[in-house]
């Protein structure tokens, strides 16, 4: 199975700052469909987990445009240019590239400094 | 507007059963795999189980494998029949929508709490 690492583990920001999440895989992501199956996903207190980002930068629908995802092959990072009170939660990274299964990273917590 | 509200979830002792169910719509069901993700307390994601499209085949977390049962009808409805439980399946169990390789559509969960 392909082991996703997400650094680091907690990040606390001051609102209006950005922030930024690094997910390392294992193995390449790149599928042989030439597709990189690397999503970020955004878990807040006491909710289920919610698509942000998908294909390495692609934002699903209703996303707002501070959060952007960039990388390839095994390094990936998920960027918040201003850090806003409801981005409080958990940052997940989750492969689809090798299933199965579908493997996640860690998760980072981001907190309001 | 794509919706997904599991049910079933409970109590449960150590080697007990339940079926946890996934009521979909807002999309045409039988276009897509769809999978269940676990989340036991204050813990991370973990990949449990799928199904593609037509039901013919499906896939298990080797943990779960021959003790968990995933399928779909065309009610528009997944299930999870969960057999044998353990203390370690105590978690909140999401059916999610897969669009090929992307988790897209979450439910709000199903807590299965097992415990004696």
């Amino acid at each position: 199975d392909i082991v996703m690492t997400q650094t680091p583990l907690s990040s606390p920001v001051a609102l209006g700052q950005p922030a930024s999440i690094s997910c390392k895989s294992s193995q390449s992501l790149v599928h042989r469909d030439g597709n990189t199956y690397l999503s970020w996903l955004q878990q807040r207190p006491g909710q289920p987990p919610r698509l942000l980002i998908y294909k390495i930068f692609n934002r699903f629908s209703g996303v707002p445009d501070r959060f952007s995802g960039s990388g390839a092959g095994t390094d990936f990072t998920l960027k918040i240019s201003r850090v806003e009170a409801e981005d409080v939660g958990v940052y997940y990274c989750m492969q689809g590239t090798q299933f199965p299964p579908w493997t996640f990273g860690q998760g980072t917590k981001v907190e309001i400094k | 507007e794509v919706q997904l509200v599991e049910s079933g979830g409970g109590l449960v002792q150590p080697g007990g059963s339940l079926r946890l169910s996934c009521a979909a719509s807002g999309f045409t069901f039988s276009n897509y795999a769809m999978t269940w993700v676990r989340q036991a307390p204050g813990k991370g994601l973990e990949w449990v189980s799928s199904i593609n499209s037509g039901g013919s085949n499906t896939y298990y977390e080797a943990s779960v494998k021959g003790r968990f049962t995933i399928s779909r009808d065309n009610s528009n409805t997944l299930y999870l029949q969960m057999n044998s439980l353990r203390a370690e399946d105590t978690a909140i169990y999401y059916c999610a929508r897969d669009a090929y390789g992307v988790a897209d559509y979450w439910g709000q969960g199903t807590l299965v709490t097992v415990s004696s």
